[in-house]
């Protein structure tokens, strides 16, 4: 069974603190995601990355930052958080084959005061 | 870039009745269309695609077709059973990268 997990699974952050969120995919898949879901605006990508080292930046980038130490961690980071950026945050990781489907962590909620 | 638009945001139907969600998108180069499903409370999971080379996809109880000259794609529920409620995301993606842009969202209620 796919897994992949997130931490922590509920943040608390105040506003210009740094917040740190992991996600760790035991699948052994290339690709892995990073994604915000907003009522009214589905899931968007925030940053991606094909492998261990890399990261691309996705559809709504400012704020975030990525890391991908390994094959199985990928972290999001918010070096300085906003109000805007309270959402639920969910991690998902794919092969590298087209279209391969995508298994996704449990979510992490973030409130920013 | 790619732009996904799910037409419903809420439908309700019947419990027996047939469900159907609506999807457009803008790259004619997107050639991958998978549906995700999220219960409430809870992560999303894979429900079903669709390749471009194929016009019609159907598992059990699920179909998905896809019109390439308006864009369009849509998933078939039928037979709608309780446990069908939830909320339904499309997504289209154009390359071997399977980077997705996803809709907004419906909301499916099937009712007793």
């Amino acid at each position: 069974e796919a897994a992949v997990t997130q931490s922590p699974r509920n943040k608390v952050a105040v506003t210009g603190g740094k917040v740190t969120l992991s996600c760790n995919q035991t699948n052994n898949h290339n690709n892995m995601y990073w994604y915000r879901q907003d009522t009214g605006h589905g899931l968007r990508l925030i940053h991606y990355s094909y492998g261990a080292g890399s990261t691309e930046k996705g559809d709504i980038p400012d704020g975030y930052k990525a890391s991908r130490p390994s094959q199985e961690n990928f972290s999001l980071i918010l070096e300085l958080a906003t109000p805007s950026q309270t959402s639920v945050y969910f991690c998902a990781s794919g092969g590298r084959d087209r279209g391969l489907e995508q298994y996704f962590g449990p979510g992490t909620r973030l409130t920013v005061l | 870039g790619e732009k996904v638009e799910q037409h419903e945001s809420t439908l309700s139907v019947r419990e027996g009745d047939s469900a159907v969600i609506n999807c457009t998108y803008t790259d004619t180069a997107s050639s991958y269309f998978p549906w995700y499903k999220q219960e409430a409370g809870k992560s999303l999971h894979f429900v079903i695609d669709i390749r471009s080379n194929v016009d019609r996809k159907q598992s059990q109880r699920l179909i998905v077709l896809l019109d390439k000259k308006a864009k369009r794609f849509s998933l078939h529920i039928t037979a709608t059973q309780p446990e069908d409620s939830a909320i339904y995301f499309c997504a289209a993606s154009k390359n071997a990268g399977a980077k997705l842009t996803f809709g907004g969202g419906t909301r499916l209620t099937v009712r007793p």
